[in-house]
């Protein structure tokens, strides 16, 4: 079975909107990170935003937050207030703390932000 | 304070030669880890190594492939005799411990081609 799923390949949303990225998961260790990165067309991979198994609060990174549900395992991003510099790829990631050498990464979701 | 610096960024063999990616950590990590993102996919684990020491090599393919990072210098992916399937962007990260909180730093890539 697949570790990271990302069903929409690609997505487009409206400058100024928000926009919501899917991730769901697969694991059976009750401890573990999810991460969502950011890959422009140079290519780096960018660090967007992490939450932890065990937080309370969804995480938020200034426009970036992480819908953290749990039972349901899914973990979407969504960027509010859209800008054209978040046209991009975006990778979602998971490490399981108990196996804790690689992360998992889904296929990604192409982002492209209209003006 | 330098991020992870990877080079070349750009790096084109031919079928047979050999490759060699660097990977220099963040000061202060010493815990190195290389992945592989073959185009139109996410990144997959190849190794993890600490200095002198490979820890888990579980993704890396079991011939033409190796990895080292010793105590002075940069880590080293090593490709021998590259075929065109060996064409991929090649990512390395590094932490400062062996589970870190939160996650790694991604280096920029390198982009390798054979021709």
């Amino acid at each position: 079975a697949q570790k990271i799923t990302q069903t929409q390949p690609g997505m487009f949303v409206q400058e100024k909107e928000a926009v919501t990225l899917d991730c769901t998961y697969d694991t059976s260790d009750p401890s573990y990170g999810l991460f969502w990165y950011k890959q422009p067309s140079s290519g780096e991979m960018i660090f967007l935003i992490y939450q932890g198994s065990y937080d309370q609060q969804n995480a938020t990174e200034g426009r970036y937050s992480l819908n953290f549900q749990k039972a349901r395992k899914s973990a979407n991003l969504v960027i509010s207030a859209s800008q054209l510099g978040d046209s991009a790829m975006y990778f979602c990631a998971m490490r399981e703390v108990n196996t804790g050498n690689q992360f998992y990464f889904g296929t990604g979701t192409s982002l492209t932000v209209i003006p | 304070n330098a991020g992870v610096m990877q080079n070349p960024r750009h790096l084109v063999r031919r079928r047979g030669q050999e490759a060699r990616l660097r990977c220099s950590p963040m000061k202060g990590h010493s815990h190195v880890y290389w992945y592989r993102q073959l185009p139109e996919e996410g990144l997959k684990f190849m190794v993890y190594l600490q200095k002198e020491n490979i820890i888990d090599e579980s993704g890396m393919p079991k011939e033409r492939f190796s990895a080292e990072f010793p105590k002075e210098g940069p880590s080293i992916l090593r490709i021998q005799q590259v075929v065109r399937g060996d064409s991929a962007a090649y990512f390395c990260a590094s932490s400062p411990m062996a589970q870190p909180i939160g996650g790694y730093t991604f280096g920029s890539g390198t982009r390798l081609t054979v021709v």
